[in-house]
């Protein structure tokens, strides 16, 4: 049964800075992997959706990166803005999808 | 373009009452239809998901139901609800293989069970 975590659960940084999200799953027979961003009560919002034969994928100041063997995909956010915090989870998508639960991330200005 | 509308954002509702959520996809056609629930500290539940009219498969056995009448309309039911029912209610939508394509969520419902 697959199982996705996310590490860390939540992280704060200072604007401007670069970092990366952490996503992990346990069986590396996955079609996809998607990451969403929530916003407070709001619904989830895809960002990036990565196919098995992909390496990476890349919108605007995102990138995510994908590599099967090791069971991992990083959300790579390029100088952060206080308008990029929110809750970010990824999918992995195989027989059925799962979700992590989420790393909450704060932008100080 | 595709949308997806999900009403109401938010419901009180007391225990013991019916539950009727509805959820709506425009621009697409024959989409794959998904309920899942967001409760506190415990991530996202897969509840039902349907790849066509009247095709609903459920993942976790409750007193919930889920019916799919037209092809971009699911609704979420109950007949009497727990308090345990309560939290955040997610319709999305994907094209496609169940599960094979990129996710689409609504806005989400709220409900409070009291």
């Amino acid at each position: 049964k697959q199982e996705v975590t996310q590490i860390p659960a939540a992280l704060s940084v200072p604007e401007g800075e670069n970092l990366v999200l952490n996503c992990s799953f346990t069986d590396s027979a996955i079609y996809n992997l998607q990451w969403f961003r929530q916003d407070p009560g709001k619904g989830l919002t895809s960002l990036l959706l990565i196919q098995s034969s992909q390496r990476e994928q890349t919108s605007g100041r995102l990138n995510a990166s994908l590599d099967k063997s090791s069971g991992r995909s990083t959300l790579y956010i390029a100088a952060s803005q206080p308008g990029d915090s929110a809750t970010y989870l990824c999918a992995a998508t195989g027989n059925d999808m799962r979700f992590g639960a989420g790393t909450r991330l704060t932008v100080k200005p | 373009s595709q949308t997806i509308h999900q009403w109401p954002a938010t419901l009180v509702q007391p225990v013991g009452s019916p539950l009727s959520l509805e959820c709506t996809v425009e621009g697409t056609s024959n989409p794959n239809l998904y309920w899942y629930r967001q409760a506190a500290g415990r991530g996202l539940q897969l509840l039902f998901y349907s790849i066509g009219i009247g095709q609903i498969s459920s993942e976790v056995p409750q007193n919930l139901s889920a019916s799919r009448p037209q092809d971009r309309q699911f609704i979420l039911s109950s007949k009497k609800l727990l308090l345990s029912d309560s939290g955040f209610y997610l319709c999305a939508w994907s094209s496609g293989g169940a599960f094979g394509g990129e996710l689409f969520f609504g806005e989400g419902s709220r409900l409070t069970v009291l």
